[in-house]
């Protein structure tokens, strides 16, 4: 069975510019989270989603981000536009809905450098 | 969720165990103990997660005291691709996120 899924695995741009990043998580896994993680720093969230609907995206910068999840499947994030302090690894993980404790499954992440 | 304090490094000679605490003085009844590793240039990866009792997978055992405030990580027999950041992370059962802290770099040394 695959895992997540995400691309590209590198990106750079230069500020201002608009990016997307793109995460496929592991086949009915209805909960898909977005983080973020600077240098150094563990992984911040940024969205959750529960199968198509955004139930917790109160820490995504909305002014500059937007996220979707299109039939509850694949998910797109995007930057518009990008500054320097945007640059870190985005990650994209997932995990099964309604099971009390288990685990998060993570992609390797999309690291962004913004010149 | 409760809070955690993790020690920032700590070394651990190659084919000897590697014990790597956590305190979570504030854990709740309901809390559960999750451990996660960071290899580099990799996401996290999920190793163990327990409620009270001890548990134990083939990756590493998980030993909580009876109080709760505090648990290791044990890996029995560390290798040079055991090196990585590991988290210990405190949720409610009905949690649906993680909160990761800063971790404890943890290096396998030959």
């Amino acid at each position: 069975e695959a895992g997540v899924v995400q691309s590209p695995r590198y990106k750079i741009i230069e500020k201002k510019q608009p990016v997307a990043f793109w995460c496929n998580p592991i086949s009915g896994h209805n909960t898909l989270y977005w983080y973020r993680q600077n240098l150094g720093q563990g992984p911040e969230l940024l969205i959750r989603y529960e199968n198509e609907e955004a139930v917790d995206d109160s820490q995504l910068p909305k002014d500059r981000f937007s996220a979707e999840r299109l039939k509850g499947v694949d998910s797109t994030l995007k930057i518009q536009p990008a500054e320097l302090g945007d640059s870190a690894v985005y990650l994209c993980a997932c995990s099964l809905s309604g099971m009390v404790d288990t685990e998060a499954f993570f992609g390797q992440g999309t690291r962004l450098t913004v010149v | 969720d409760a809070k955690t304090t993790q020690p920032p490094s700590m070394d651990c000679a190659e084919g000897r165990a590697a014990n790597l605490p956590c305190n979570h003085s504030t854990i709740s009844g309901n809390e559960y103990v999750y451990w996660y590793r960071q290899i580099h240039s990799q996401g996290p990866q999920y190793i163990i997660h327990g409620l009270k009792n001890n548990e134990t997978n083939e990756m590493a055992s998980l030993i909580i005291t009876e109080d709760r405030k505090s648990s290791t990580l044990i890996l029995p027999h560390a290798t040079l691709r055991d090196t990585a950041v590991y988290y210990c992370i405190v949720i409610r059962g009905s949690a649906r996120q993680l909160t990761f802290g800063s971790g404890t770099q943890l290096t396998v040394l030959p």
